[in-house]
């Protein structure tokens, strides 16, 4: 069972919608990750995040140390967002990833 | 422009080969990784170096081994004891005391 869990696997949406992905992880963690891979292969890291919120442009990020949870939204979506959104766990000096959403927005 | 160059894009191994899988940085950061991709799994640890002429182990090295030689450059053999070499092979780097993990192209291996 993987540690790091994301939901949905894959998400349609139509451009201009409001656009959320969840991260649940079972392990105590240090630093949380949002990445984006790109359909070439090439990934980008788009946060880091170890408490409460970040934003940068149309993506906002967000933590629950609590509830061990953790979402992405983009607002007014993009085909441009249209990618695969990975997140990782970094608990006990170790990277766990999950298995990824697959985002497509149609124009 | 710093970056991550992974080399080839694309590579096909025939049975019983070893093939080597480039990964060169100008980031000057310490401590590079390997990872694996596999459809519908996270990516996985292969190996690590957290600084020149020093490497460790991941969560799935068996079949693969990697070399230090230089800050630059992390290379990758897949050896013919790997079984199962097709997936995507990642190279990521990061710098001292940071925690954001910069990745190149990746190389998609495939076994002719």
């Amino acid at each position: 069972k993987n540690e790091v869990e994301q939901s949905p696997q894959n998400l349609t949406a139509q451009e201009g919608e409001f656009i959320t992905i969840n991260c649940s992880y079972s392990v105590g963690i240090s630093a949380l990750h949002w990445l984006q891979q790109h359909p070439g292969g090439g990934i980008v890291s788009l946060f880091m995040l170890s408490s409460g919120k970040k934003k940068h442009g149309r993506l906002i990020a967000t933590i629950n140390i609590q509830e061990k949870h953790s979402s992405l939204h983009i607002t007014a979506s993009h085909p441009r967002d249209s990618a695969v959104y990975i997140c990782a766990a970094r608990g006990n000096e170790k990277l766990t990833f999950g298995t990824g959403t697959r985002l497509t927005i149609i124009p | 422009d710093g970056g991550i160059t992974q080399s080839p894009k694309y590579l096909f191994r025939k049975e019983g080969q070893n093939v080597t899988l480039s990964c060169e940085q100008n980031l000057n950061h310490d401590a590079m990784y390997w990872y694996r991709q596999d459809p519908g799994q996270g990516l996985r640890l292969i190996y690590y170096s957290q600084i020149v002429n020093d490497f460790q182990k991941g969560d799935i090295a068996e079949g693969y081994s990697v070399s230090r030689e230089k800050k630059e450059s992390f290379p990758l053999t897949v050896t013919s004891a790997q079984k199962n070499p097709t997936a995507f092979y990642l190279c990521a780097s990061r710098g001292p005391g940071v925690e954001k993990l910069f990745f190149g192209s990746g190389t998609q291996l495939s076994v002719l």
